[in-house]
């Protein structure tokens, strides 16, 4: 049974600080979703991970995927309050996701 | 764009009632799938669908039952409510699988939030 676990599960940061959230998968697959959620509100996918190696910057958001160590990033650089929000990862395998616990990034003045 | 449309928003019901959750999508779409969210915890995959006529189980299908009988339409049916699946239901639909040759995500409707009492 996959597994996907994300850490940490709760982040509080200050507005200017770097930060990187883990994401550790426990079978093989090449892909790898990333996705954003408001409180309340549906999931918006921010990036769409490949390949073994493959790094996405949107903002101040950077995605990367090891497929060899089964784990992803996403690193947070100058944090902002807009980027106040619940992140997932979900790992692709035999056409279905599995998603991570999801980690809530709280943004602090 | 409508994209990824759910109703009801919003429902209670009691203990032993039936009803269903209608996911609609605009897009084509050959994938449709219905998770639930439950605080503190991720989206589980309840039932899925590879295409119009066809449904799957996922992780967690018991009392559930779901139809797709026209390809732009993901039914999500509850027999005998049970307090255990008051959650967030949310729909998704992909082009096609999220699978070796495609690099779609999936688009997320905004959710039923259904209590059961």
């Amino acid at each position: 049974e996959l597994k996907v676990e994300q850490n940490p599960l709760f982040l509080s940061m200050q507005e200017g600080k770097n930060y990187t959230i883990y994401c550790n998968y426990s079978t093989t697959s090449d892909r790898l979703y990333w996705y954003r959620q408001d409180p309340g509100k549906s999931l918006e996918s921010l990036f769409v991970l490949l390949s073994n190696g493959a790094v996405k910057q949107e903002g101040r958001l950077m995605a990367s995927l090891d497929t060899k160590a089964r784990l992803s990033t996403l690193h947070i650089t100058a944090a902002v309050h807009d980027l106040s929000a619940t992140y997932f990862c979900a790992v692709v395998t035999a056409s279905k996701l599995t998603f991570g616990t999801g980690t809530r990034l709280q943004v602090t003045l | 764009n409508a994209g990824v449309t759910q109703t009801p928003k919003f429902r209670v019901l009691k203990t032993g009632q039936s009803m269903t959750l209608l996911c609609a999508q605009d897009m084509n779409h050959e994938y449709m799938y219905w998770y639930r969210q439950d605080p503190g915890m991720g989206l589980r995959l309840i039932h899925y669908s590879v295409g119009e006529g066809t449904t799957a189980k996922g992780e967690v299908p018991d009392g559930y039952n779901v139809s797709r009988l026209k390809k732009q339409n993901f039914l999500l049916g509850l027999e005998s409510a049970a307090p255990s699946q008051t959650s967030v239901y949310f729909c998704a639909s992909s082009y096609t699988g999220t699978d070796t040759y495609s690099n779609q995500p999936q688009h997320f409707g905004d959710g039923t939030r259904l209590s059961i009492l």
